[in-house]
This record gives structure tokens, sequence and C-alpha cells, in this order.
């Protein structure tokens, strides 16, 4: 079943912009994690959040955790054109850390 | 290094047809995984393994097999394939106990 719903579907902004998705999930989690995908390339690991944190930062990248409303949410920060990507979300279901269930994807395009 | 490479990039079949798409993975990692990609639905999981000889289902097995002879390989079948596989399929893989998944450029399959 799929776990994740992210918010929004597409998003479009200029350079130097911040860019926000969300992310909401629906069972207990151990960690949740954002992947970026460029187009017709594999998923590439961006960031991980664990369930007892509630914010962390690497970079550009801002990812906030609350578990009491099963939401996350990405902040990029100052956005490129190369930023453009489709944004994923994956959860960890309570059992199985290593199977992941991945969120709906949020495409950004980023303008000069 | 490699990381996780998938043949062919791109398979058009007819209904019926059966293949093998292939996955390699030259980090030693213990676990492998199959997720396809459809339009709207994110990533699902086909089948995934812990380890050579070791295979389990996901939550879209249905139509596809997977086994495990050795660490750096794990094929997925295809016996009889249908317009609904058309998807774009990618493999990851972790260390057992890693959390995050490195994943391949995909397969794009097409069935007519």
């Amino acid at each position: 079943s799929q776990q994740g719903e992210e918010d929004p579907q597409a998003l479009s902004i200029q350079e130097g912009e911040n860019a926000t998705m969300n992310c909401s999930y629906k069972t207990s989690i151990n960690n949740l994690q954002w992947y970026r995908q460029n187009s017709g390339r594999g998923l590439v690991h961006l960031i991980l959040i664990r369930s007892n944190e509630r914010e962390k930062h690497s970079g550009r990248l801002r990812v906030t955790l609350d578990t009491s409303k099963k939401s996350s949410s990405l902040l990029i920060t100052a956005s490129r054109a190369a930023d453009t990507a489709s944004y994923f979300c994956a959860t960890d279901e309570d059992t199985g850390f290593q199977k992941l269930v991945f969120g709906t994807g949020t495409r950004l395009l980023v303008s000069p | 290094n490699a990381g996780v490479t998938q043949t062919p990039k791109f398979q058009v079949l007819k209904t019926g047809q059966s293949m093998t798409l292939q996955c390699a993975q030259d980090m030693n990692h213990e676990y492998m995984s199959w997720y396809r990609q459809d339009p709207g639905m994110g990533l699902r999981l086909i089948h995934y393994s812990v380890g050579a000889g070791i295979t389990d289902q996901g939550e879209v097995p249905n139509g596809y097999n997977v086994s495990r002879s050795t660490t750096e390989d794990f094929p997925l079948r295809l016996l009889s394939a249908a317009p609904s596989q058309t998807s774009v399929y990618f493999c990851a893989s972790s260390y057992v106990g890693g959390i995050t998944l490195h994943f391949g450029n995909g397969t794009r399959l097409t069935v007519t």
C-alpha cells in the first residue's frame, strides 16, 4: 500500500527562491528519507531524519518531521536550476526498515 | 565504482513474451530489491533479497520471479509479459542494517 502522499505534485519557482514540499504518511516509522530523481535516472538519497528527531539540515536542505501529524517537509533554500528534479519521501514500515515505501513525488522545476 | 548497474535501459516486449531484467552491484551489498515506478504511483516494491539464496515478496510481486544465486546479481524475470507491466523498473541495494538505498538508472519496459 502507498505510504506517502506528497504535496504539491508539481512546483515551479525561479532560481534563488526557496522550495518547500510536504510528505504525509500513514503508519508508525523508524525514520523518513528524502530522495531526488533527475529525469531518466535512478533515485539518489538526500537526507534521513529519525523518528526521534524534529529537524535536520544538510547544506541547502532542511527537513522537518512531525510524528504526531505523520508529516514531513523538505525545504530547499536558494534553489538553482540544477535542483530541477522529482523529490520523493520514503518511510520504513515499522516492521522492516529496509522495505522502504515511497511517496508519489513532487516535480520541482527551477527556472533560471 | 560502478554502483548498481541495470540492463537493458530500454525494452519492448509483446504480450506473452518473457524476459529477464538484469541488476548487478559491486558494493558487496547483501540487500537488493526491485521497484517499479508508474506515473502518479511512486515506487512500489516488487521483490527483495537479504542475501544469496534468500528472497521475499514485496507489495506487487504477481507476474514476477526473482532468484539470488550470488551477492552481486539479482535478476527479475517476467515469465509472460502483460501490458500492465509497462513501467520503469529500478533495482536498489544496501547493506543489511543499512538504511539508505543505492539505485540503478532503471529499465524502461513497454509491453504491447
